[in-house]
């Protein structure tokens, strides 16, 4: 079935790092990919989204290629804040009914 | 806009008594999914709904679960009676028609049975 594996957290970084957050999936078909981020206290929130292979997703200063030779579509950022901190969930959607989630990455950025 | 709304936002009860948990969708969103996360097992799906019908809901972790969706602004999910592994955080999302797949979720009731 399809499903979505992500890298085990927590993931720490100092402010202003480089960050990578990894993501594969499998899936029959042609699914949208996309990253959630949920802050503390807060439901999961859409993040960025890519529709097709290569599509490349981005807010905030992330981004997320859609990779279908490679089956990924991991998350990205160049310079975290302190406010980045929080977890993020990839996901996949192949049309049907459901969302797959993956387990979840908790971020945590120091000053 | 309003999103997703869910009520209560935090309920204490103690073990036997009946939980109700609340959720309003977006206006026009015909799925209406109910998620539960723990630190243990994560996200959760529960059950799901399309046009109040429910589709699915091989989630329902007992019979002591139970969900309605009486009509498309509102939704509930019922615990009878709880148990102290029942605490958890409680999401409720939707979904519009003809997008691609994108889900909007509720700040989550957080349940705690003592």
């Amino acid at each position: 079935g399809d499903s979505v594996t992500q890298m085990e957290g927590p993931v720490t970084l100092s402010e202003e790092a480089f960050l990578t957050i990894n993501c594969t999936y499998t899936a029959t078909g042609y699914p949208s990919l996309f990253w959630y981020v949920q802050y503390p206290g807060e439901g999961l929130q859409l993040l960025l989204k890519a529709t097709k292979a290569d599509d490349k997703g981005s807010n905030k200063g992330f981004e997320a290629t859609y990779r279908k030779e490679t089956t990924s579509f991991h998350l990205e950022k160049g310079s975290v804040q302190v406010s980045d901190s929080a977890v993020y969930f990839c996901a996949l959607h192949t049309g049907g009914f459901k969302t797959i989630f993956g387990a979840g990455t908790r971020l945590f950025v120091k000053a | 806009d309003a999103g997703v709304i869910q009520s209560p936002r935090h309920e204490v009860t103690e073990m036997g008594q009946e939980v109700t948990l609340r959720c309003k969708p977006i206006s026009g969103h015909d799925y209406l999914f109910w998620y539960r996360q723990t630190m243990m097992r994560g996200l959760e799906l529960l059950i799901y709904f399309n046009n109040n019908v429910p589709i699915d809901d091989s989630g329902m972790p007992e019979d002591r679960f139970s969900a309605k969706m009486p009509n498309a602004s509102f939704s509930t999910l019922k615990i009878q009676p709880s148990e102290p592994r029942d605490s958890a955080v409680y999401f409720c999302a939707s979904r519009s028609p003809g997008t691609t797949g994108e889900l909007f979720f509720g700040e989550g009731s957080r349940l705690t049975v003592l």
